[in-house]
């Protein structure tokens, strides 16, 4: 069955300091990928998505994304974060054509620290 | 533009007991997706619409979970009876067109359930 790993957690750092969230999925065919964030007592809104292209992608506040076919990889980054960057996030995959059925990672929470 | 709203917030049951939520998606989407979130995991699929037809239940525990979307706007996800695995937030979400072809779905703040 399709999956979607995120390597980590709970990451904690500190403000001003770079961000790398890991996330694999286990499919062999064309897959569409997504970042989703869910801010404390906040629904869970789209960060940024792949679809094909350039495998770098850029989202909103400055977050941005590298696909890596090869590697089965959608690892998400930002080079400084903020305070206000504390949540949660999620990878998630479609499977090209197969109903538009996101699968998610279990999400990885980030803290912040001021 | 409002989103998508879902009801009851909160809701805590004994176990055997049923519940039900209520899904209102944003105006005008077709698809309409019921997910279950268990805490330290990511979001599960249970059941998919698009208008007011199933496109996938494969993961819906049908013995005690049932859904519909009458008329293809508003959705009413019930569980009957409650076991105490069930406590989980139940997460609504919507998007103009199958989801995965646009990226875009729209989630609700979710429905909380405890069951004791």
């Amino acid at each position: 069955a399709q999956s979607v790993s995120q390597h980590n957690h709970h990451v904690i750092l500190s403000e001003a300091a770079s961000l790398e969230l890991g996330c694999n999925y286990s499919y062999g065919g064309t897959v569409n990928l997504f970042w989703y964030v869910q801010y404390p007592g906040q629904h869970l809104q789209l960060l940024l998505k792949y679809f094909s292209g350039d495998p770098l992608v850029k989202g909103i506040k400055g977050f941005e994304a590298e696909f890596i076919k090869s590697k089965f990889s959608f690892n998400l980054r930002k080079p400084s974060v903020q305070w206000s960057d504390t949540a949660e996030y999620f990878c998630a995959v479609t499977i090209y054509n197969q109903g538009g059925k996101l699968i998610f990672g279990q999400g990885t929470e980030l803290s912040v620290k001021p | 533009e409002a989103g998508v709203a879902q009801s009851p917030r909160y809701k805590i049951i004994e176990k055997r007991q049923s519940v039900a939520f209520w899904c209102n998606p944003i105006s005008g989407h077709a698809t309409l997706y019921w997910y279950q979130q268990i805490l330290g995991q990511g979001p599960k699929l249970l059941i998919q619409f698009q208008n007011n037809g199933v496109v996938d239940d494969s993961q819906l525990p049908k013995d005690r979970f049932s859904a519909e979307r009458l008329k293809g706007v508003d959705s009413t996800l019930k569980i009957q009876p409650a076991k105490l695995e069930d406590s989980a937030v139940y997460l609504c979400a919507s998007s103009l067109v199958r989801g995965g072809d646009t990226g875009e779905l729209f989630f609700g703040e979710g429905s909380r359930l405890t069951v004791l």
